[in-house]
């Protein structure tokens, strides 16, 4: 299983653009990136998936380079609502295996 | 709402008892997940079951047990409890397998488990 690595808590600014990096230096050639958000004592919600270079959709970016060692979410214009812990799962969850990170606290300051 | 129920949401016993959570997957979801979340702590993948049979393995104690139902409703059985068992339980579910992408995972509102 792909470990994964994150940094443990970020600060912001409402306004500001967030990016948010996981490492999974040993991501299998089946495995995709997602990532999830979870507020306090809510299950985890899927916020975007990608395999390779960049995914957009309407709440965040995933970039993911060419080696797929690493990916960073990108959050744009940050909000205090986005104050949540964010997870990194690598994992092919159709082989049945799948790893999510420890989570990145992120905190949101007015 | 993700469409996943858990039951119940809360749940409080002592040491050494038996419990049972229960998950009810999304409708047309396959695949059932259990996740143990303890305070200010990550989320532990302890297993994985789809249509009925064990997919994946996690890091889960002997002393726990789940099975997935024909009616793929799934549940997980947590014996001998200890004090460090105290914790939120998530259930997900997520669709069959697919040609391409990874399986969206739809998570349950959770039963947060006290042991005293």
């Amino acid at each position: 299983l792909a470990k994964t690595t994150q940094p443990i808590s970020m600060d912001s600014y409402e306004g500001q653009e967030v990016n948010i990096t996981c490492s999974h230096n040993n991501i299998a050639t089946n495995d995709y990136i997602t990532w999830y958000q979870q507020f306090p004592s809510q299950g985890p919600r899927f916020i975007i998936q990608g395999y390779k270079t960049k995914v957009t959709n309407e709440v965040a970016s995933l970039f993911i380079p060419a080696d797929r060692k690493s990916s960073t979410l990108s959050l744009p214009r940050v909000s205090l609502s986005d104050t949540a812990v964010y997870y990194c799962l690598v994992g092919d969850t159709n082989a049945g295996k799948s790893t999510f990170g420890d989570g990145t606290t992120l905190t949101v300051k007015p | 709402d993700s469409g996943v129920t858990q039951t119940p949401k809360h749940l409080i016993t002592a040491t050494g008892q038996r419990v049972t959570l229960r998950c009810s997957p999304r409708s047309g979801d396959l695949s059932v997940y259990w996740y143990q979340q303890s305070l200010d702590q990550g989320l532990q993948f302890l297993i994985q079951y789809y249509n009925g049979e064990e997919r994946a393995k996690g890091n889960i104690l002997e002393r726990f047990s789940a099975q997935q139902f024909p009616d793929l409703h799934s549940e997980l059985n947590l014996s001998s409890l200890e004090l460090g068992d105290s914790a939120l339980y998530f259930c997900a579910s997520s669709v069959a397998p697919s040609r391409g992408g990874d399986n969206e995972q739809f998570f349950g509102p959770g039963t947060r488990l006290t042991v005293l």
